[in-house]
C-alpha cells in the first residue's frame, strides 16, 4: 500500500537559514513522489517531482528534493529561507488507480519563516 | 497564474439553496477531479472524471452532484447542504492514465454554509 508520512507539523525558520521538510512513503512498488506547496486561500502548486530518473530533483523557487530508496525518504530542501516561503507543504505519493492518479497527501508542514 | 480555473472564489448559502461551482481548464487534460479541504487538512478525494465520464465516486452524499458537460468544464451542483459542508472545494486536471504527471489545481471555491 501507498502511504506518505511528514514528520513534521510544523517547522519555523529564520530568513536566510536552510529548511528542511520530512517525508517518509512507502510504496509497494517504485514511487511517484511530488512536493505540493499550498499559499493561504490558494490551490495547491507543485514544486517537484520524482519519476525514477534523477535522485536528486530541482523544482520551483530553488527547492530541491532527494530522494533515498534506502531510507523511503523524500525530504525537501532550500538553502535559504524567504518570507514568501510560508506556507503548507504536502508530500504526495501517487498511487495509479483504475487509469487515474490517486493522490496519498502527508499530513502537510506548515512552514513559518521569521525575519 | 493558474491554469486551472474556479468560480466563484467564494459562495455563502443557505442549507435550502441551489448554488453551482465551475471549473475550467484548458490544457487538453483527459481526467478531472473535485477535492474538499478543511482547515489545517490535506485534501480529499470526492470525484473523477475520466474523458467526460465518472469513474470515481469516494462515497460523497448525494447533496453533491458532479457533471462534466465538456472535456474543459467540470461542475460541481450543491443542494440542501449541511454546515459541515462548509470548506474549500478544488478543482484539478490531469493527463489520464500517466502515472508520473501530476494534477493541476485551481486557487478554489471557499463555500460557507449558513
Amino acid at each position: 500500500a501507498q502511504s506518505v508520512t511528514q514528520l513534521d507539523s510544523h517547522v519555523s525558520v529564520s530568513e536566510g537559514t536552510p529548511v528542511l521538510l520530512r517525508c517518509n512513503y512507502s510504496s509497494s512498488y517504485s514511487p511517484s513522489l511530488f512536493w505540493y506547496v499550498q499559499h493561504p486561500n490558494k490551490g495547491l502548486q507543485l514544486l517537484l517531482k520524482y519519476t525514477s530518473a534523477a535522485t536528486l530533483v530541482k523544482g520551483i523557487n530553488g527547492f530541491e528534493a532527494e530522494f533515498k530508496k534506502s531510507e523511503t525518504s523524500f525530504h525537501l530542501t532550500k538553502p535559504s529561507a524567504h518570507m514568501s516561503d510560508a506556507a503548507e507543504y504536502f508530500c504526495v505519493v501517487i498511487l495509479l488507480s483504475g487509469g487515474y492518479n490517486k493522490l496519498i497527501f502527508g499530513a502537510g508542514t506548515r512552514l513559518a519563516v521569521h525575519p | 497564474d493558474t491554469e486551472v480555473t474556479q468560480t466563484p472564489k467564494h459562495l455563502v448559502m443557505g442549507m435550502t439553496n441551489k448554488k453551482s461551482l465551475k471549473c475550467e481548464q484548458h490544457m487538453g487534460h483527459r481526467a478531472m477531479y473535485w477535492y474538499k479541504q478543511k482547515a489545517k487538512k490535506p485534501p480529499e478525494l470526492m470525484f473523477v472524471y475520466s474523458y467526460e465520464k465518472l469513474s470515481i465516486n469516494e462515497s460523497v452524499p448525494s447533496r453533491f452532484s458532479p457533471e462534466c458537460p465538456n472535456s474543459s468544464l467540470l461542475n460541481l451542483h450543491l443542494h440542501a447542504l449541511q454546515p459541515e459542508d462548509s470548506a474549500l472545494y478544488l478543482c484539478a486536471s490531469s493527463q489520464e492514465g500517466a502515472i508520473n504527471q501530476p494534477q493541476h489545481f485551481g486557487d478554489g471555491t471557499r463555500l460557507s454554509i449558513l
